[in-house]
C-alpha cells in the first residue's frame, strides 16, 4: 500500500462546476500538506499549503485537512478551462525535507 | 522569484550512452532534488542533496548517480542509459526550514532508444 493514495483520473467537469480533489494517507506523523498544480509540459507549482488540520481558502481554492480520517481535499469553485491541469498532493512530517507525493489527478474543465 | 533551470527540455539518447542532466537554481537554496515522473506513478525521488558534495539516495537510485560541486548546481548522471529510463526528469530546490516548499524546473523529457 502506498503512503499516499490519489486517484489519477482523468476527472472531466463542465466549466463553472465545483471540483473536489482528494488524497488519503497512512502516516499519522504527516503535518504539512500541499497541493501542487502542473500544467502540461511544465514543472509543478505550489498552489496551496496547510499545516496540521483545518481549512485554508485562497480565492476560488479551498484546502481541507482531516487528520482524524487521514484525508485531504482541494475544492475549486467556479472552475475555469484554465484550471485544466494535473493536481498533485504532497505531504511531510517536517523531519527531513522530503515530500511524499500522490500520483496526481488529471483535471479537465470543459468550456 | 525562484528560478530553477534545467539544461534541456527534450533529449533523445541511445541505449548504453552516458547522459548528463543539469539543474541550476538561483535562490541559494541548500536542498536540491531529482525526481522522475511517469504516468500513474507520480513523482519518484531519485536522489537529493542537502549541501555541497553531500547526497542521499531516494526511492529509486539504481542506474543513476549525482554530483553537487557547487551550491547552485545539481547534476543527474545516467552511467549507461537504458530504455526503462525513458521518462520526465524534474529537478527541484528547497530552502532550509520546516515549510518544505519545493520549487521545480520545467523538466527534461528523456527518450532512450
Amino acid at each position: 500500500q502506498k503512503e499516499v493514495e490519489q486517484d489519477p483520473g482523468p476527472l472531466s467537469v463542465p466549466e463553472g462546476a465545483i471540483v473536489s480533489l482528494n488524497c488519503t494517507y497512512s502516516n499519522s506523523a504527516f503535518q504539512y500538506f500541499m497541493w501542487y498544480r502542473q500544467y502540461s509540459r511544465k514543472g509543478p507549482e505550489l498552489l496551496m499549503y496547510t499545516y496540521s488540520s483545518g481549512n485554508k481558502e485562497d480565492g476560488r481554492f479551498t484546502a481541507q485537512v482531516d487528520k482524524s480520517s487521514k484525508y485531504i481535499s482541494l475544492f475549486i469553485r467556479d472552475s475555469q478551462p484554465s484550471d485544466s491541469a494535473t493536481y498533485l498532493c504532497a505531504m511531510s512530517d517536517g523531519g527531513n525535507y522530503q515530500l511524499i507525493w500522490g500520483a496526481g489527478t488529471k483535471l479537465i474543465i470543459k468550456p | 522569484d525562484v528560478k530553477v533551470t534545467q539544461s534541456s527540455r527534450y533529449l533523445v539518447k541511445r541505449t548504453g550512452e552516458k547522459v548528463f542532466l543539469e539543474c541550476v537554481q538561483d535562490m541559494d537554496h541548500e536542498n536540491m532534488f531529482w525526481y522522475r515522473q511517469d504516468p500513474g506513478l507520480g513523482l519518484r525521488l531519485i536522489y537529493f542533496s542537502y549541501d555541497v558534495k553531500m547526497k542521499e539516495k531516494g526511492d529509486i537510485p539504481e542506474g543513476y548517480s549525482v554530483s553537487r560541486e557547487k551550491k547552485e548546481r545539481f547534476s543527474l548522471i545516467l552511467e549507461s542509459a537504458s530504455t526503462n529510463q525513458t521518462s520526465m526528469y524534474l529537478c527541484a530546490s528547497q530552502g532550509d526550514g520546516s515549510y518544505n516548499e519545493q520549487f521545480f524546473g520545467p523538466g527534461t523529457r528523456l527518450t532512450v532508444l
